[in-house]
């Protein structure tokens, strides 16, 4: 079945410690997306790329890095300059042409303590 | 990019019809209008996408003014399992003048009651 995987589903850091989260999608799209959700708001871009070895900061970069070796995986590093990391991270995938609609993972949960 | 505007809440009682506005005032010639749902702790799920003609598939319909400045999300019969949070977003393709981002603004969320 094709479709986009994030894993783990809850990831648990002491603070201070940098972490990676992935994102892996065999759907064949060019584009992938890194969002970031708290409670009760809506999703805020991070990062997004385009095609291999490329990406572009999205609206909250600060304290993020991403990698695009292959084009079906995205990785996050949510780094130790990340204030707030503490939240939901929902990665997507869709064509260039963002046609039929974007495919998103289910998530992984970063607490850190 | 074209920025969207929604209500942020709405009510629907359950069997009825549940109509989902959203402006998207400054849209441009190549931007499709998509709507997005999440169910709380879920990924969002995609619903429907359309440019100028309205739209219909399994579960939902798109109504586009003609201006294309707005448009109506309906769920013809709503049910409890459709309580979510609805997004509107308007974005181009790839090579037609847009950036590539997907931004979700703050969303709808429908509460559909028994």
């Amino acid at each position: 079945d094709g479709g986009i995987t994030q894993s783990p589903k809850y990831l648990f850091r002491k603070e201070g410690q940098n972490v990676t989260l992935s994102c892996e999608q065999n759907l064949n799209h060019d584009a992938m997306y890194w969002y970031r959700q708290d409670p009760g708001q809506g999703l805020r871009l991070i990062y997004y790329s385009q095609i291999v070895n490329d990406f572009q900061k999205g609206d909250i970069a600060e304290g993020y890095s991403v990698s695009r070796e292959k084009k079906e995986s995205f990785p996050l590093t949510v780094t130790s300059a990340q204030k707030n990391p503490t939240a939901f991270y929902l990665c997507a995938s869709s064509s260039l042409q963002g046609l039929p609609g974007a495919f998103f993972g289910q998530g992984t949960r970063l607490t850190v303590v | 990019d074209a920025k969207t505007t929604q209500p942020p809440s709405m009510d629907c009682a359950e069997g009825r019809a549940a109509n989902l506005p959203c402006n998207h005032s400054t849209i441009s010639g190549n931007e499709y209008v998509y709507w997005y749902r999440q169910i709380h702790s879920q990924g969002p799920q995609y619903i429907i996408h359309g440019l100028k003609n309205n739209e219909t598939n399994e579960m939902a319909s798109l109504i586009i003014t003609e201006d294309r400045k707005s448009s109506t999300l309906i769920l013809p019969h709503a049910t409890l399992r459709d309580t979510a949070v609805y997004y509107c977003i308007v974005r181009g393709g790839h090579g037609s003048g847009n950036t590539g981002k997907l931004i979700f603004g703050q969303g709808t969320t429908l509460q559909v009651k028994p």
